[in-house]
């Protein structure tokens, strides 16, 4: 069981907004700005989408926001496209351990 | 350019031993953390272990501690993660990946997939 809590799987139209959650404690996503976002394509390596809540690294689409709001974490994806089908992984910092803690994953369908 | 570039696929039985590495490139490998990243079949990302090649400070999750082995060679800026004695259940993909100054990965290797099967 992972510390994290994503659901399983989202969908979504070309076009459209979707929204992955994380959540977690307040040892956790609810204690510190360092929540990250991860993609990953079949076979591939994942990809960082956001780091600390909501900032993106260069190169990544405005498509793709991060927020919080208490122990739970969002990511955001506007104007779905069908090169965003992709799994999803949220990341946090956790008081409880040195290494930050995974979310179980989120696959993301695109209709 | 930032490059993580893993060591190939790897055959193995239960019972032996492997070792594969992770070279970095394009930025001052002394300076930022390496982790280990395993990926089951099917299954999601976890957290192996870290190492600061600086000092070879290393930290392990304490679902691996005792079962790899991560260390680095700053000359060659080269991480590694061994096993012992490999089982069936350590057939997985393996990750490595840079830590940015926040703790968050900002580069990962293109995995190495490890097989254990008799």
């Amino acid at each position: 069981q992972s510390a994290l809590t994503q659901p399983a799987s989202v969908s979504g139209s070309p076009g459209q907004s979707i929204t992955i959650s994380c959540t977690g404690t307040s040892s956790d996503v609810g204690g510190y700005n360092y929540v990250s976002w991860y993609q990953q394509h079949p076979g591939k390596a994942p990809k960082l989408m956001i780091y600390e809540v909501s900032n993106r690294p260069s190169g990544v689409s405005n498509r793709f926001s991060g927020s919080k709001s208490g122990n739970t974490a969002s990511l955001t994806i506007s104007g779905l496209q069908a090169e965003d089908e992709a799994d999803y992984y949220c990341s946090s910092y956790t008081s409880s351990s040195t290494l930050r803690v995974f979310g179980g994953g989120t696959k993301l369908t695109v209709l | 350019e930032v490059q993580l570039v893993q060591s190939g696929a790897e055959v193995k039985k239960p019972g032996e031993s492997l070792k594969i590495s992770c070279k970095g490139s394009g930025y001052s490998f002394t300076s930022y953390w390496i982790g280990w990243v395993r990926q089951m079949p099917g299954k999601g990302l976890e957290w192996m272990g870290i190492i600061y090649p600086g000092d070879s400070d290393t930290r392990y999750s304490p679902s691996f501690q005792g079962q790899v082995t991560i260390s680095a060679d700053k000359s060659i800026s080269t991480a590694y993660l061994q096993w012992s004695s490999l089982k069936a259940s350590d057939t997985a993909m393996y990750y490595c990946a840079r830590l940015n100054r926040g703790g968050d990965i900002d580069y990962w290797g293109q995995g190495t997939l490890v097989t254990v099967s008799s």
